[in-house]
């Protein structure tokens, strides 16, 4: 079964407009992250935002905020005023505990493209 | 700070070759992780290990071999490459969850079997 899913493949959105990219998981240990990466088309994996499972408030970087709903195993990134820098492949990750060993697993991305 | 530092960048195997991808951190982290990254798709785990002489199996081991002898260091060995090994390969490290939740990237190997 998928850990991390991203079920938007592809998103267009205009410039200064906010934008949700969507991600749900699926886990059944009670302590795990979860995080968002940014890979502009230069191929680096740039960390944006972290949000624990036991962390009560929503985690918000600057523009990027995590839109977090635990009973629903949601954690969708919201971009606010959009730039055209911001046009990437989008991933969403999991940090989970399994027999110990700290595991980081991906989802499949969304590929994020602001028009001016 | 160099982070993760993986070599080559770029490679052009024949089917059959066999190589090792380097990597190196410099931040003390216990736990390394390979991964590969098929065009238009996500990561996939390939291995991963949470300290020296502890490697264990991900999503994709098949064709793929590791070892953990320092901290520091965290090789992939490709034995008899083939065109479905054609990727793009990133290694990553992190500390426990107490230390700083964020896993570190290598700037990734661009590697080609043909």
């Amino acid at each position: 079964a998928q850990k991390i899913t991203q079920t938007q493949p592809g998103m267009f959105v205009q410039e200064k407009e906010a934008v949700t990219l969507d991600c749900t998981y699926d886990t059944s240990d009670p302590s795990y992250g979860l995080f968002w990466y940014k890979q502009p088309s230069s191929g680096e994996m740039i960390f944006l935002i972290y949000q624990g499972s036991y962390d009560q408030q929503n985690a918000t970087e600057g523009r990027y905020s995590l839109n977090f709903q635990k009973a629903r195993k949601s954690a969708n990134l919201v971009i606010s005023a959009s730039q055209l820098g911001d046009s990437a492949m989008y991933f969403c990750a999991m940090r989970e505990i399994i027999q110990g060993a700290q595991k980081l697993v991906f989802g499949q991305g969304t590929r994020l493209t602001i028009n001016p | 700070n160099a982070g993760v530092t993986q070599t080559p960048k770029f490679r052009i195997l024949k089917i059959g070759q066999s190589m090792t991808l380097q990597c190196t951190q410099d931040m003390n982290h216990n736990y390394m992780y390979w991964y590969r990254q098929d065009p238009g798709m996500g990561l996939k785990l390939i291995y991963y290990s949470v300290g020296a002489g502890i490697t264990d199996k991900g999503e994709v081991p098949n064709g793929y071999n590791v070892s953990r002898s320092t901290t520091e260091d965290f090789p992939l060995r490709l034995e008899l490459a083939a065109p479905s090994q054609t990727s793009v390969y990133f290694c990553a490290s992190s500390a426990p969850n107490q230390q700083g939740p964020e896993a570190f990237f290598g700037q990734g190997t661009r590697l080609t079997v043909v």
